[in-house]
């Protein structure tokens, strides 16, 4: 159980584009999302927390225009990448977690992006 | 503020030795610490986590870890190395409460690579 899928697992886009990431809990219905970002050789930096129904809550130095979080149900939350660049070029990964179960994330496969 | 440094990006051990991940943690409020693996292509999953009862974890697969308040550190331990234990380990912290209770911090990740 506790399966979170994350759509598409790799993803190669012009510069100027936008790119939509998708992560869906498969089996139960998550209260809370997270994304993070993994530059190569580094830790796991956490950029949004969303909750269903409500606008996201982004760390300090995240640019919420650029990153966009939509969070329109209890299985599905989706990172919009707008107007996307080299520099934005990174793995993203997101969680879920479980009502009652909130200090324990279950964390999709990740996206790969690849900015041209 | 929180953070976690993990000694060593790479491991490397013979199959049925001893398996010693380090993890170091640095709070201002009492945390909550869990370790998660990452397989090739897959998301991370959850190996265990302390959140202040016994100090001893027990986890997954073997792994045990350790929380030592006095050396902010939550070592993880396997007693045997297996071939299957290849992997990306994480180590993390969260605050047990308030605001940003569920957030992750992650350490760097070390890559243990296990030899016949």
């Amino acid at each position: 159980g506790a399966v979170v899928s994350q759509h598409p697992s790799w993803v190669i886009c012009k510069s100027g584009t936008s790119v939509k990431i998708e992560c869906r809990s498969l089996d139960f219905q998550a209260t809370t999302m997270f994304w993070y970002r993994q530059f190569p050789k580094q830790s796991l930096m956490l950029m949004a927390t969303s909750n269903e129904g409500s606008k996201a809550t982004y760390e300090q130095g995240v640019e919420k225009d650029k990153f966009l979080i939509n969070h329109a149900s209890l299985t599905l939350s989706t990172l919009t990448v707008t107007s996307a660049h080299p520099e934005d070029s990174s793995f993203y990964i997101c969680s879920a977690t479980l009502a009652g179960e909130g200090d324990i994330q279950y964390f999709g496969a990740g996206t790969r992006l690849s900015v041209l | 503020a929180q953070s976690v440094t993990q000694l060593g990006s790479h491991v490397s051990v013979s199959e049925g030795a001893l398996v010693l991940l380090r993890c170091n943690y640095s709070s201002s409020v009492p945390p909550y610490l869990f370790w998660y693996v990452q397989y090739p292509n897959q998301g991370l999953q959850l190996l265990l986590k302390y959140t202040s009862a016994a100090t001893l974890v027990k986890g997954i697969n073997g792994f045990e870890a350790e929380f030592k308040k006095s050396e902010t550190s939550f070592h993880l331990t396997k007693p045997s190395a297996h071939m299957s234990d290849a992997a990306e380990y994480f180590c993390a912290v969260s605050p047990a409460g308030g605001t940003s209770y569920g957030k992750l911090t992650f350490g760097q990740g070390t890559i243990l690579t296990v030899h016949p």
